[in-house]
């Protein structure tokens, strides 16, 4: 079946620094959600990226979906400690949401 | 934006027990819904997709006679952890995609999770 696998697991970094997470799909996808997650919240959407190449950005931000449409990766320039949590890529095989597979996830703890 | 509602947030009960979980859409109807079971510090794994006005469907692995799903209406699904044990205890999430103009936006809505305790 499908994988989506993200990296790295966790990342630690000081306030300032820059952050990014990768994603990759065993299979090609039709389009890639992100999420963030709080400790102890749920997950809440960021963006969807559709197309081959996309590049979104949101402020700080910086979203982008590869000319395969199998891997994607989330860059998040100068954190904040606002920034914590665990970052989800979602690949999608159809156009629809009904499959949907999630990546394990990436911890970001920023420390001021 | 679209609003997911769950109830209750945190439950805790005896071994043996049944403990049912509330998914609502507020603002908006979702044919279909999804149930998550997520381990701390642990990504969301996807236990059924709820549908309206029909049997959700399981992933495999998930029991369906243990894990009831009821989607009576367009805005409600309801998980049922049946005879519930210690290993039952997790934090399940549900979510909805909104049908704004007929069709299914994509992005999908978190309810706030339902933390269970088991004793």
């Amino acid at each position: 079946g499908q994988q989506v696998m993200q990296i790295p697991q966790y990342q630690h970094v000081q306030e300032g620094e820059d952050f990014t997470t990768y994603c990759n799909s065993s299979t090609t996808l039709s389009n890639i959600q992100w999420y963030k997650q709080r400790p102890g919240g749920h997950p809440v959407f960021l963006i969807q990226l559709v197309k081959s190449g996309e590049v979104k950005k949101q402020k700080r931000l910086t979203f982008q979906f590869g000319e395969a449409k199998k891997n994607s990766s989330l860059h998040i320039t100068a954190t904040q400690t606002t920034d914590v949590g665990t970052y989800f890529c979602a690949g999608n095989r159809d156009s629809g949401y009904s499959t949907l597979t999630f990546g394990k996830g990436t911890m970001l703890l920023v420390s001021p | 934006g679209a609003v997911v509602s769950q109830h209750p947030s945190r439950v805790i009960c005896k071994s043996g027990t049944s403990v049912k979980i509330e998914c609502r859409s507020l603002d908006f109807q979702a044919t279909t819904m999804f149930w998550y079971r997520q381990f701390p510090k642990q990504s969301l794994m996807l236990m059924a997709t709820s549908n309206e006005g029909s049997k959700a469907t399981y992933e495999q692995g998930v029991e369906k006679d243990k894990f009831l799903i009821n989607h009576a209406s367009l805005t409600l699904s309801t998980l049922t952890v049946t005879s519930a044990h210690p290993e039952d205890s997790s934090f399940y999430i549900c979510s909805a995609s909104p049908m704004w103009g007929g069709g299914d936006t994509g992005e999908l809505f978190f309810g706030e999770g339902s933390r269970l305790t088991v004793l």
